[in-house]
């Protein structure tokens, strides 16, 4: 139980366009899940929490117009990053509360985005 | 706002030895947890710890949240190579959205 998944696992785009990245809880209801990314050798860092129903709370520094955050259901958030610059290329990571589960998360297999 | 220092940041051991890693936080936590990860992958959770004192097992894995809940250590007996991957410890506070805070990772590597 507990899986987490994303799509796509990798993605190259060309500089300018926008991306889209799904998180989905698939055997489990997700009142909370959580974005982060990851620079080669580096721990996670929390870009934003992003609640059921409601508009995510970004941490400091991270522009809320240009990461869009989504979380239109209990299994499903999504993250859009917008005209996307070379800069943005980083291992992007999500992962979900278990909504009755206290304050566990699990993390899905995360997204390698490459921006051209 | 919160510091965790986990340590140490790489380990070189060879295969059937026993590993110990640790991080202490500037703060207290509610919850301790451990993660995995593998190259280009997301981290897979280990062992999570939800009491002051709590000692967990996890096969050949034995994690304790620290009396002072500033602490906790991981240890993994009789390495192993598919031991090989980043370690990471989060803690995590109460009132805090669920928000994890990691450590910097350990580094292990297992000669055959």
């Amino acid at each position: 139980g507990a899986v987490v998944s994303q799509h796509p696992s990798r993605v190259i785009c060309k500089s300018g366009t926008s991306v889209k990245i799904e998180c989905r809880s698939l055997d489990f209801q997700a009142t909370t899940m959580f974005w982060y990314r990851q620079f080669p050798k580096q721990s996670l860092m929390l870009m934003a929490t992003s609640n059921e129903g409601s508009k995510a709370t970004y941490e400091q520094g991270v522009e809320k117009d240009k990461f869009l955050i989504n979380h239109a259901s209990l299994t499903l958030s999504t993250l859009t990053v917008t005209s996307a610059h070379p800069e943005d290329s980083s291992f992007y990571i999500c992962s979900a509360r278990v909504s009755a589960g206290g304050g566990t998360q699990y993390f899905g297999p995360g997204t390698r985005l490459t921006v051209l | 706002g919160q510091q965790l220092n986990q340590s140490p940041q790489s380990m070189f051991i060879q295969e059937g030895e026993d590993v110990s890693m640790n991080c202490t936080s500037s703060s207290i936590f509610n919850t301790w947890l451990w993660y995995k990860q593998e190259p280009g992958e997301g981290p897979v959770l280990l062992i999570a710890l939800y009491k002051a004192g709590e000692l967990t097992s996890n096969g050949r894995l034995t994690a304790q949240f620290g009396i002072t809940r500033k602490d906790s250590f991981l240890n993994i007996s009789a390495s192993i190579p598919s031991d090989v991957g980043i370690y990471f410890c989060a803690g995590q506070t109460r009132g805090s959205n669920y928000k994890l805070t990691f450590g910097k990772g350990t580094l292990l590597t297992v000669n055959p």
